[in-house]
């Protein structure tokens, strides 16, 4: 079954430190997104990504953070100058058609830990 | 009011219980509804979607009330692999993008 990737599994940076985490998308997939989980809280949507440019962002998505598409198959976010609370698990997934009941598939997700 | 409330338990039931998760949301135009799980530390996966005439799946079944913006979950003869958090998901779309929400969760823990 094909499956969503993300690297690092895990990731440790200092306060301040530029981030880049990256996500390989299901090759045929078209909409891309970007979430993340504190721990213990719930899944936070930050962004999507639709024909190479983003489609929506929440609140939380701000300077601070940008997505890519390098390739044409690598999904990247970047996180500029990392902050103690942006310390928390980020999912990317993916999905193929707008369809209303078109399934995310998510990736296994990179825990970032700022210090 | 929050966009999608799930009580969050944590749920604790014997194997072999029947177990329901309710949840409400507040945007009257959503319009697509899942159940997903998800286990500690791993990715949330989709267990169901969920529509409006109701669907089942094996021991599972989702219901969808619109008029109250009720979603429920049933769970029928609990396995210890069921112990997870079920996730209520919520999705409304727009011209060119969708919104997708995620409630907190609720936990279930199933015990021998």
């Amino acid at each position: 079954e094909p499956e969503v990737t993300q690297t690092p599994s895990h990731q440790v940076t200092q306060m301040g430190q530029e981030v880049i985490l990256r996500c390989v998308p299901i090759s045929n997939h078209l909409y891309f997104y970007w979430y993340r989980q504190i721990l213990g809280q719930k899944v936070e949507f930050l962004v999507s990504f639709y024909n190479n440019e983003i489609s929506e962002k929440s609140e939380i998505f701000d300077d601070q953070f940008s997505v890519e598409r390098p390739d044409g198959s690598n999904f990247t976010l970047k996180i500029r100058s990392t902050k103690l609370e942006d310390s928390a698990m980020y999912f990317c997934a993916s999905i193929g058609l707008a369809g209303a009941q078109e399934t995310q598939y998510f990736g296994p997700g990179t825990r970032l830990l700022v210090l | 009011r929050k966009e999608v409330e799930q009580d969050p338990g944590p749920f604790n039931v014997p194997e072999g219980a029947t177990v329901a998760f309710n949840c409400t949301y507040s945007n009257s135009a959503s319009q697509s509804f899942f159940w997903y799980r998800q286990d500690c530390r791993k990715e949330p996966k989709l267990l169901m979607s969920v529509y409006s005439s109701g669907n089942e799946d094996g021991r599972f079944t989702a219901q969808l009330n619109r008029a109250s913006q009720y979603i429920s979950l049933l769970i029928r003869d609990s396995k210890l692999s069921d112990s997870a958090t079920y996730l209520c998901v919520v999705q409304e779309y727009y011209s060119s993008a969708s919104k997708i929400i995620f409630g907190s969760g609720t936990r279930l823990s199933i015990r021998p």
